[in-house]
């Protein structure tokens, strides 16, 4: 069974800084890992996802996020943040193929981007 | 297409109406589920259905009956429910047994029990 870890449970952040969401799993076999976003009073929209290949892998909005498999992290960054980032960020792991395929989620990570 | 859509968007209703939720969508996903989420909390997970047929009842009560009436729809029945029960009800589907495994949300039906 896997579980995931998002240490922050609020972020708050000026506009146009950096923003780091943390996100640690656990796991005994391989996993696919995912973030989401929720935006508020909407459901979850898929942000980013890493499957295989390249361990960075990036979103259409500017979000990037590394596989890191020796610390077991897929922390999920962006350079210069908007408003319109403020939302709800949810880290999710589901075991590789033969393992379940229901994703566990990570608690929320609450990013307020302020003026 | 990759759209899961739900009706109604808002609903609300008494301890002793009956109500349905609706969830569709036309990405060819054989895996379809039901969350419910309550305010600044994850999803939590309530009822998988593959190929048409209940998988995972996560010891939900009886007064939620999930239906799949085809590989496109998905109901969630609601009878006797409990205020504690109002929440964020979420859809999802997936593409079972493919390589992503990647969980595609409609955008919820916000319920309030009386």
């Amino acid at each position: 069974a896997q579980s995931v870890t998002q240490l922050d449970s609020q972020v708050p952040v000026f506009e146009e800084a950096p923003v780091e969401l943390r996100c640690n799993y656990s796991s005994s076999v391989s996993v696919y890992l995912f973030w989401y976003v929720q935006y508020p009073n909407q459901g979850l929209q898929l942000l980013l996802k890493y499957l295989s290949g390249s361990t960075l892998v990036e979103s259409i909005n500017g979000f990037e996020a590394e596989f890191n498999k020796s610390q077991t992290s897929f922390h999920l960054r962006k350079p210069s943040v908007h408003i319109s980032d403020t939302a709800e960020y949810f880290c999710a792991v589901s075991d590789v193929p033969g393992g379940s395929y229901i994703p566990t989620f990570g608690r929320g990570t609450s990013l307020i981007v302020h003026p | 297409d990759t759209e899961v859509t739900q009706t109604p968007k808002h609903l609300v209703m008494g301890m002793t109406n009956k109500k349905s939720l609706k969830c569709e969508q036309h990405m060819g996903h054989r895996a379809m589920y039901w969350y419910k989420q309550k305010a600044k909390k994850p999803p939590e997970l309530m009822f998988v259905y593959s190929y048409e047929k209940l998988s995972i009842n996560e010891s939900v009560p009886s007064r939620f009956s999930p239906e799949c009436p085809n590989s496109s729809l998905l109901n969630l029945h609601l009878h006797a429910l409990q205020p504690e029960d109002s929440a964020l009800y979420l859809c999802a589907s997936s593409q079972e047994g493919g390589s992503s495994y990647t969980q595609y949300f409609g955008p919820g039906t916000r319920l309030t029990v009386l």
